[in-house]
């Protein structure tokens, strides 16, 4: 089936510095991408969801500036954390949709000390 | 706009017990229903998913069904077992222009015990 490879799995980085996690779609072309966040046992809010080639769209309330979405291929997107404060410190997924079903990355731990 | 909403948890079973988890939708148009299963540290994996009303979801023993006229699409399973613990999470993917984002119950924590 349809896989999406996410890494790292954890990361610890310091307070100011910035983070990008990489999805790959492995065995498909992913048209869309989308980026969650999920806080401890919590939900997963979707935080903005990115298209091959264009700018990626934002949910109400995600700093576009802090959170930048790349997506220059069919089968990667990256999310950078830029600055990051220990308010970021959270949980990341990424998801692709492929037909009429989504695949998940495995996740991203992020700890910001 | 498009909300899921999951009974409370977390739930507590003993193995071999009846599980039911509720989730009711609001949504324009004809959304698709899911269930999704996530274990510690992980991301999600598809357990079930029904795409019209009265169409019926199965996998592994778990059933959901569709239900347009109660907007529902309740989780249930006859005898879980220790490996079923897991937060379950039920979504939705609107069938407009938002690129069919999916949107999330905010999740029920199950702890099946021996």
């Amino acid at each position: 089936g349809a896989v999406v490879s996410q890494h790292p799995s954890r990361v610890i980085c310091k307070s100011g510095t910035s983070v990008k996690i990489e999805c790959r779609s492995l065995d498909f072309q992913a048209t869309t991408m989308f980026w969650y966040r999920q806080f401890p046992k919590q939900s997963l809010m979707l935080m903005a969801t990115s298209n091959e080639g264009s700018k990626a769209t934002y949910e109400q309330g995600v700093e576009k500036d802090k959170f930048l979405i790349n997506h220059a291929s069919l089968t990667l997107s990256t999310l950078t954390v830029t600055s990051a404060h220990p308010e970021d410190s959270s949980f990341y997924i990424c998801s692709a949709r492929v037909q009429n079903d989504y695949t998940f990355g495995s996740g991203t731990r992020l700890t910001v000390v | 706009g498009d909300s899921v909403t999951q009974m409370e948890g977390p739930v507590t079973l003993s193995e071999e017990a009846f599980l039911t988890i509720n989730c009711t939708y609001t949504a324009t148009g004809y959304p698709s229903l899911f269930w999704y299963v996530q274990y510690p540290g992980e991301g999600l994996q598809l357990l079930l998913k029904a795409t019209k009303a009265d169409d019926k979801g199965s996998n592994k023993g778990f059933e959901a069904t569709y239900r347009k006229e109660t907007t529902s699409f309740h989780l249930e399973k006859g005898s879980v077992q220790v490996s079923d613990s897991a937060v379950y999470f039920c979504a939705l993917a609107d069938g407009g222009t938002s690129y069919g984002k999916l949107t999330f119950g905010q999740g029920t924590i199950l702890t099946v015990h021996p």
